[in-house]
């Protein structure tokens, strides 16, 4: 079946470090990727998706690529702040009716001022 | 624009007590709906979903229910709480063909 496998954390870094969270996937066919931020004690959020291979999802100077050859979708951003502190939970979806998400355990990021 | 909602935000109940949370969404029709629990410091793990009205699909079995009366309201039901039942509840909704889900604020639900 699919699964998601993400980068175990915690992860601590200092303001205006570079971050990467790296996500792997299993899955047949082509499904969509996609990155959810949870603050604490808030649902989920959409960070940024990908839908086909070589696609790139950005936001809020986050990205990540969609690499169909090493069935990666790693999440970065170029320097992180205080105010990204959160849990990030990388994702897939196979479509079909149901459009069910599988989800990776999340990964837990601090960062330091 | 869509929203969702759900309530309460905080419950505490009592162990063989019944459980009734809420989610609507508004602003869109016909939405697959979903229910996961999320225990503490750990990932969501999928309980039911909806692709239409009446319509519910398990995916573990335990003392939980859901129902989806109205199209755009989603309830997550149970008759007796068991302490393994803590968590924190999330309902979210998704849209058309490689949609992403969105989800509500969650429900912290705590069993004494």
């Amino acid at each position: 079946g699919d699964s998601v496998t993400q980068m175990e954390g915690p992860v601590t870094l200092s303001e205006e470090a570079f971050l990467t969270i790296n996500c792997t996937y299993t899955a047949t066919g082509y499904p969509s990727l996609f990155w959810y931020v949870q603050y604490p004690g808030e649902g989920l959020q959409l960070l940024l998706k990908a839908t086909k291979a070589d696609d790139k999802g950005s936001n809020k100077g986050f990205e990540a690529t969609y690499r169909k050859e090493t069935t990666s979708f790693h999440l970065e951003k170029g320097s992180v702040q205080v105010s990204d502190s959160a849990v990030y939970f990388c994702a897939l979806s196979r479509g079909g009716s149901a459009r069910q998400l599988t989800f990776g355990s999340g990964t837990q990021l601090t960062v330091l001022p | 624009s869509q929203t969702i909602h759900q309530w309460p935000a905080t419950l505490v109940q009592p162990v063989g007590s019944p459980l009734s949370l809420e989610c609507t969404v508004e602003g869109t029709s016909n939405p697959n709906l979903y229910w996961y629990r999320q225990a503490a410091g750990r990932g969501l793990q999928l309980l039911f979903y909806s692709v239409g009205i009446g319509q519910i699909s398990s995916e573990v079995p335990q003392n939980l229910s859901a129902s989806r009366p109205q199209d755009r309201q989603f309830i997550l039901s149970s008759k007796k709480l068991l302490l393994s039942d803590s968590g924190f509840y999330l309902c979210a909704w998704a849209g058309g063909q490689a949609q992403p889900q969105h989800f509500g604020d969650g429900t912290r639900l705590s069993i004494l």
